[in-house]
C-alpha cells in the first residue's frame, strides 16, 4: 500500500495567518490527491482534487500543489470556521490511503 | 442537490455481521459509485472499498476482503456494505462517499456516518 506521510500532525495559528500542511507519498503518485476538511463530530469534505483544483463552493483561500510524492496544502487567510483535521488522500494506487491527519486550532 | 443519508447506529457483538445503508438523492445513482470508508474513534480514515453503481463492479480493500460485501440497489438509489465476523476493533463510524463510476478518484459527497459498536 502508498503510504502517505502528512506532516505537521497538528498546528495552532491566529485568524489571518497562513498555514500550510504538506504530504508525501512513499511512492510516485503523480497528481493524484485529494484533500478534505474533517470538522468535529462531522463528515469529512472534499476541499482539493487532482492536487490543485478547488472543488465546488470551497472558498478560495484553500489551495493545494505537487506532483511526484510531495505534496502541499495552503490556507491563505486562516479563519475560525477552519477548525479542523486536514486529511490529504491519494488513488494512483488501490486501496486509496489517507495521510495520518493535521489538526489546526486557532490561537 | 445531492444527499447521503445512511441508516442508524448499531451495536454488534463480536463475530456478527453489520449492514450499513447509504440512499441516495439529488443525482443520477447509476452515474457514480459509492465507497465506504471508515474512522475508528479519535484515529484518522480507513478506505474500505468501492462498488460501482453503473456497472456493478467492486474493489476492495485486501484486509477486508474476506469478509466484506458491497453492494448497490438502483431501484431504491441505496448502496449498502455488509461487514461479516465482526470484531472489538472494527468499532468506527462508517461513511459512505461518492465516487467517480469506473474508478476511485475523490469523494465529493459524504453521507453523515453510521456508528457501529461492537461490544460484548
Amino acid at each position: 500500500d502508498i503510504q502517505m506521510t502528512q506532516s505537521p500532525s497538528s498546528l495552532s495559528a491566529s485568524v489571518g495567518d497562513r498555514i500550510t500542511i504538506t504530504c508525501q507519498a512513499n511512492q510516485d503518485i503523480s497528481n493524484y490527491l485529494n484533500w478534505y476538511q474533517q470538522r468535529p463530530g462531522k463528515a469529512p469534505r472534499l476541499l482539493i482534487y487532482d492536487a490543485s483544483n478547488l472543488a465546488v463552493g470551497v472558498p478560495s483561500r484553500f489551495s493545494g500543489r505537487g506532483s511526484g510524492t510531495d505534496f502541499t496544502f495552503t490556507i491563505s487567510s486562516l479563519q475560525p470556521e477552519d477548525i479542523a483535521t486536514y486529511y490529504c488522500q491519494q488513488y494512483d494506487t488501490l486501496p486509496v490511503t489517507f495521510g495520518g491527519g493535521t489538526q489546526v486550532e486557532i490561537k | 442537490q445531492v444527499h447521503l443519508v445512511q441508516s442508524g447506529s448499531e451495536v454488534k457483538r463480536p463475530g456478527a455481521s453489520v449492514k450499513v445503508s447509504c440512499q441516495a438523492s439529488g443525482y443520477t445513482f447509476t452515474d457514480f459509485g459509492i465507497s465506504w470508508v471508515r474512522q475508528a474513534p479519535g484515529q484518522g480514515l480507513e478506505w474500505l472499498g468501492w462498488v460501482s453503481a453503473y456497472n456493478g463492479d467492486s474493489s476492495y480493500a485486501q484486509r477486508f476482503r474476506d469478509r466484506v460485501t458491497m453492494t448497490t440497489d438502483t431501484y431504491t438509489t441505496t448502496a449498502y456494505m455488509e461487514l461479516r465476523s465482526l470484531r472489538f476493533d472494527d468499532t468506527a463510524i462508517y461513511y459512505c462517499g461518492r465516487s467517480e463510476p469506473t474508478v476511485v478518484t475523490h469523494f465529493d459527497h459524504w453521507g453523515q456516518g453510521t456508528l457501529v459498536i461492537v461490544s460484548s
